[in-house]
């Protein structure tokens, strides 16, 4: 079965500083892998996807996330983090063709200081 | 990029009664849907997965005949909660695919309070 772990349910980082959330993966085959951001009483917004090719995927906003497949790892980082990146972030994957459903982690909360 | 709406945004609606809620992709045709229920900082669950012109799979825990789902046309999906009750106040997520694509479009949200 798929899943997703996300194994911090908040991260907080001053401004200006380096962030990375984490994201793990359990897939049979190979694995679609996606990052949203959700602000409150709000829908997802797309961040970036890995489907194949370069490990490195960059995205909105500065975003940028790696995909490790020997440590199943997909997790989202950004070189300077802004207040304004606080928010509620989900990884989820998919195997095989359009069609089948997200599976979401459970979200990680961040949390950027001034 | 592509769009997707909901309507109502938000509904507020007595025990017992049925709530209709739509779900449109705006500019693409959308061969898949999927209902997501989110509770308070908790992750999006899948309810179920409709494609057009089909019965609607819905996961398991989720009863069908309280949830109903309709996906007539490749623009539109509709989810209706019958008999409402308090438990089923939650925010409701849409999400859309076209044919080949591998990304899915979400929709706002819909929040449903049943009072």
């Amino acid at each position: 079965a798929q899943s997703v772990a996300q194994p911090e349910d908040q991260v907080n980082v001053a401004e200006g500083n380096p962030l990375t959330v984490k994201c793990t993966y359990s897939v049979s085959g190979n694995p679609y892998l996606f990052w949203y951001v959700q602000y409150p009483n709000r829908g997802l917004q797309f961040l970036l996807k890995y489907i194949t090719g370069d490990n490195l995927v960059k995205g909105s906003y500065g975003f940028e996330a790696e995909f490790n497949k020997s440590q199943t790892s997909f997790h989202l980082k950004k070189p300077s983090a802004l207040v304004s990146d606080s928010a509620l972030y989900f990884c989820a994957v998919r195997v095989n063709q359009a069609g089948t459903a997200l599976i979401f982690g459970k979200g990680t909360t961040l949390s950027v200081s001034s | 990029g592509a769009v997707v709406s909901q309507h109502p945004s938000w509904v507020i609606c007595k025990s017992g009664t049925s709530v209709k809620i739509e779900c449109r992709s705006l500019d693409f045709q959308a061969t898949t849907m999927f209902w997501y229920r989110q509770f308070p900082k908790q992750s999006l669950m899948l309810m179920a997965t409709s494609n057009e012109g089909s019965k609607a799979t819905y996961e398991q825990g989720v009863e069908k005949d309280k949830f109903l789902i309709n996906h007539a046309s490749l623009t539109l999906s509709t989810l209706t909660v019958t008999s409402a009750h308090p438990e089923d106040s939650s925010f409701y997520i849409c999400s859309a695919s076209g044919l080949a694509s591998f990304g899915q479009f979400f929709g706002p949200g819909t929040r449903l309070t049943v009072l």
